[in-house]
């Protein structure tokens, strides 16, 4: 079956360390988007990709970082610049106007 | 710009009776209008969709929503909820950038079901 498959499901990071959350989808879109989600504050939009190689900033940008070097893959580092990056992150596609295909999300505590 | 209000963060409910998720949007374009379902350390998964057409929409679990302009909402409603609704609802509207889709969602209203 087609979708998004995010990994880890959890994922624990120390002060001052890097750490990636992979995104893969096989539908064949060809737009991506990362997600913060905070309790009681909705979704919030880090970074978004149109096509490989490029990829646009959100609203909250700052302290992460991303690439897109294949159509399938869109990987979200959240930096050490990032001072607050405990939250639930999701990973989404879409194909035009029919709404996106969500993972089931990655959620990172710093420890 | 485009912006989307859900009223109330929590919705309480017995089991059977009438479920009705508030959504307001505000949008300078015809706007497409998604509800989302999120359950528990889970992503988000597609409940309806209004594009264009009929204005009363038909989405999985039961679940219904009615586009209407004059009074910029577009409401999730359930003639008789079950435990197994128990989740968070997000409302989105779709920004449309030289067709390419953004979605703008709402902070999201937990609906509670108690027996």
């Amino acid at each position: 079956d087609g979708g998004i498959t995010q990994s880890p499901k959890y994922l624990f990071r120390k002060e001052g360390q890097n750490v990636t959350l992979s995104c893969e989808q096989n539908l064949n879109h060809d737009a991506m988007y990362w997600y913060r989600q905070d309790p009681g504050q909705g979704l919030r939009l880090i970074y978004y990709s149109q096509i490989v190689n490029d990829f646009q900033k959100g609203d909250i940008a700052e302290g992460y970082s991303v690439s897109r070097e294949k159509k399938e893959s869109f990987p979200l580092t959240v930096t050490s610049a990032q001072k607050n990056p405990t939250a639930f992150y999701l990973c989404a596609s879409d194909q035009g106007y029919y709404g996106y295909t969500f993972g089931s999300g990655t959620r990172l505590t710093v420890v | 710009a485009q912006s989307v209000t859900q009223l109330g963060s929590h919705v309480s409910v017995s089991e059977g009776a009438l479920v009705l998720l508030r959504c307001n949007y505000s949008s300078s374009v015809p706007p497409y209008l998604f509800w989302y379902v999120q359950y528990p350390n889970q992503g988000l998964q597609l409940l309806l969709k209004y594009t264009t057409g009929a204005t009363l929409v038909k989405g999985i679990n039961g679940f219904e929503a009615e586009f209407k302009k004059s009074e910029t909402s577009f409401h999730l409603t359930k003639p008789s909820a079950h435990m197994s609704d128990a989740a968070e609802y997000f409302c989105a509207v779709s920004v449309m950038n030289t067709g390419f889709q953004k979605l703008v969602f709402g902070t999201g209203t937990r609906l509670l079901v108690s027996p």
